[in-house]
């Protein structure tokens, strides 16, 4: 079946402007997870949902950074007033339910973002 | 808090000879560990993960990892290495709580030489 996929594989965008990076995690898994891929600096937890409503935000680097879930499936994160240091690979996962990390998380092939 | 550490940012080993990946980790109570595998523009693989039991566990490709809660270590390790194993290895724990988020480490980047 289908994997995770997100678009756009790739966005240059200019600093200062908006960008929205989206995900389509594979059907069926409830729980959605994005990370930021930073070079030298590893993975970050961004933020997880849990259906639609995500009930830890505390990941998401500063209030520039939003996301949004609609109908339990594709989940929208929202980068505003984008700056130099937002240049990053975002990635999402997806697994079949939250509740502990023994649920594989499968991860789409990231979003590569560059601020100019 | 909970951290994870890969003391080597980069290793080059010859086709054929083993490999062993570092990882070490800062946890609590009994971590769920887990080693992924990022091939160049791909996203990440799932090689092999830990709950609990048997503390060495097999993984894909060949791939094995041995759980030392006396060290706090998760080494990666494979006999023979081949040339498609090229890849950037990540260690990670699963967070405390419900929500399952991953805390990964920096990462180690496997050179394979001819």
């Amino acid at each position: 079946g289908a994997g995770v996929s997100q678009s756009p594989s790739n966005k240059v965008t200019e600093k200062g402007k908006d960008v929205e990076l989206r995900c389509d995690p594979i059907s069926g898994h409830t729980a959605l997870y994005w990370y930021r891929q930073s070079l030298g600096q590893g993975l970050e937890f961004l933020i997880y949902f849990q259906g639609n409503s995500a009930p830890d935000k505390s990941g998401l680097p500063s209030d520039r950074f939003s996301a949004e879930r609609t109908g339990g499936s594709v989940s929208t994160l929202t980068i505003q007033r984008t700056q130099q240091e937002d240049s990053a690979v975002y990635l999402c996962a997806s697994s079949l339910a939250a509740g502990g990390a023994y649920n594989e998380q499968f991860f789409g092939p990231g979003t590569r973002l560059t601020v100019l | 808090a909970q951290s994870v550490t890969q003391p080597d940012i980069h290793i080059t080993v010859s086709e054929g000879a083993s490999l062993e990946l570092r990882c070490n980790y800062s946890y609590g109570a009994t971590p769920y560990l887990f080693w992924y595998v990022q091939s160049p523009g791909q996203g990440l693989q799932l090689l092999l993960k830990y709950f609990s039991g048997d503390t060495l566990v097999q993984g894909i490709k060949g791939f094995e990892a041995e759980f030392k809660r006396s060290q706090s270590s998760f080494n990666l390790r494979k006999p023979s290495v081949h040339w498609s194993d090229a890849a950037e290895y990540f260690c990670a724990v699963g967070a405390q709580g419900s929500q399952g988020n991953l805390i990964f480490g920096k990462g180690t980047k496997l050179s394979v030489k001819p």
